[in-house]
């Protein structure tokens, strides 16, 4: 299976913060990645899909990039309702797998 | 207004078994694959499987293989999960998500406790 790792682990950060999430394969996965938020209770809601593409209704300071083995999902000005768990999802082949989860708290 | 409710969870003893359904409303249940994703208390999230349109290709994660089934009924909008010899490492919150297409799950039920415990 195609393990995904997740970096950091928890992040501390500030309304307005620009911050970085990085997702890693254990090998290419094309584009074939999505990311998720979850916040505590509630079911995850899809953010980025393809690697790169913004999910309808999402805010535009959400944006992933990468492509291959290296991801990474940016939130340009953090605002206080996305504080949150984040997650990357590999689809490329099966068994589909999650990275481990980033926590970002308030700073 | 496009809707997945998920029912069926509950405590269950080691070695059981349980059902967990999934209705959907408000699209066209029968055009997309869909999804189980599970999560421990205090965990991430796992994928459990996923299952075609028709019901012809079911995939799993490792762990379950042999003990849980996916399945579907497009003519009830329903998806299934049948979870036989439970163990306490099956104890989650269990997620039943749609696929569409590249975009992968756009659409979450709200979830439902398993439990598995003596």
């Amino acid at each position: 299976a195609i393990q995904m790792t997740q970096s950091p682990s928890s992040l501390s950060a500030s309304v307005g913060d620009r911050v970085t999430i990085t997702c890693r394969a254990s090998q290419g996965i094309r584009n074939d990645l999505g990311w998720y938020q979850q916040k505590p209770g509630k079911a995850p809601k899809l953010l980025i899909y393809a690697a790169s593409s913004l999910q309808s209704g999402v805010p535009s300071r959400f944006s992933g990039s990468g492509s291959g083995t290296d991801f990474t999902l940016t939130i340009s000005s953090l605002q206080p309702e996305d504080f949150a768990t984040y997650y990357c999802l590999q689809d490329y082949n099966y068994p589909h797998t999650f990275g481990q989860g980033t926590k970002l708290e308030i700073k | 207004e496009v809707q997945l409710v998920e029912s069926g969870g509950g405590l269950v003893q080691p070695g059981g078994s349980l059902r967990l359904s999934c209705a959907a409303s408000g699209f066209t249940f029968s055009s997309y694959w869909m999804s189980w994703v599970r999560q421990a208390p205090g965990k991430g999230l796992e994928w459990v499987a996923n299952i075609k349109q028709d019901g012809s290709e079911k995939y799993y994660v490792d762990s379950v293989k042999g003990r849980f089934t996916i399945s579907r009924d497009n003519a009830k909008n329903s998806l299934y999960l049948q979870m036989n010899s439970l163990r306490a490492e099956d104890t989650a919150v269990y997620y039943c998500a749609r696929v569409e297409g590249e975009v992968g799950m756009d659409v979450w039920g709200q979830g439902t406790t398993v439990t598995v415990s003596s």
